[in-house]
């Protein structure tokens, strides 16, 4: 059974700064690994989806890497802004179901 | 990316009736779509897969008549919760599958977030 982790669970950071988030999963033949946002009371956004066999995806200030074997992927958010205080989901979709992590809740301070 | 919609929204119905939520997969073809929910700061839990032509799998501690799954077509699936109660208050989502090109991915609704009173 696929386990997915998010860590860490929250996190607070200044605006400007540069944060990672992460994401490790406990069952590596995945087909691909999709990072979303997700506001209070509000659906998902999907920001960046990596299929298994690439290694990164990058959009504007957000980027993702997977390293399938180790199972682990990470989100890196440069030159955070208040805006982007979410939650920030990973799911790993592996023979047709996704499982998703926790989530990370990131409060970014103006 | 696809597009997947969800029908409605919100809702807000009282204790005892049923509701039914539209996914439609805008752009493309499912033969798979899959039905999560989500409660409160928690994370989202697969409730069930839906097939197009043949009943839905569900997982283990679903209940499958209160929670019914169409699949009519390939492009469509429907939940219906029947005899809402307020523990059903929560946020459905659901995905569509697409396959092909030696990909395998979902692409998610925006959800419903249903309210039980």
């Amino acid at each position: 059974k696929q386990e997915v982790t998010q860590i860490p669970a929250a996190l607070s950071v200044p605006e400007g700064e540069n944060l990672v988030l992460n994401c490790s999963f406990t069952d590596s033949a995945i087909y691909n690994l999709q990072w979303f946002r997700q506001d209070p009371g509000k659906g998902l956004t999907s920001l960046l989806l990596i299929q298994s066999s690439q290694r990164e995806q990058t959009s504007g200030r957000l980027n993702a890497s997977l390293d399938k074997s180790s199972g682990r992927s990470t989100l890196y958010i440069a030159a955070s802004q208040p805006g982007d205080s979410a939650t920030y989901l990973c799911a790993v979709t592996g023979a047709g179901k996704s499982t998703f992590g926790d989530g990370t809740t990131l409060t970014v301070k103006p | 990316g696809a597009v997947v919609s969800q029908h409605p929204s919100w809702v807000i119905c009282k204790s005892g009736t049923s509701v039914k939520i539209e996914c439609r997969s805008l752009d493309f073809q499912a033969t798979t779509m899959f039905w999560y929910r989500q409660f409160p700061k928690q994370s989202l839990m697969l409730m069930a897969t839906s097939n197009e032509g043949s009943k839905a799998t569900y997982e283990q501690g679903v209940e499958k008549d209160k929670f019914l799954i169409n699949h009519a077509s390939l492009t469509l699936s429907t939940l219906t919760v029947t005899s809402a109660h307020p523990e059903d208050s929560s946020f459905y989502i659901c995905s569509a599958r697409r396959t092909g090109g030696g990909t395998d991915t979902q692409y998610f609704g925006p959800g419903t977030r249903l309210t039980v009173l």
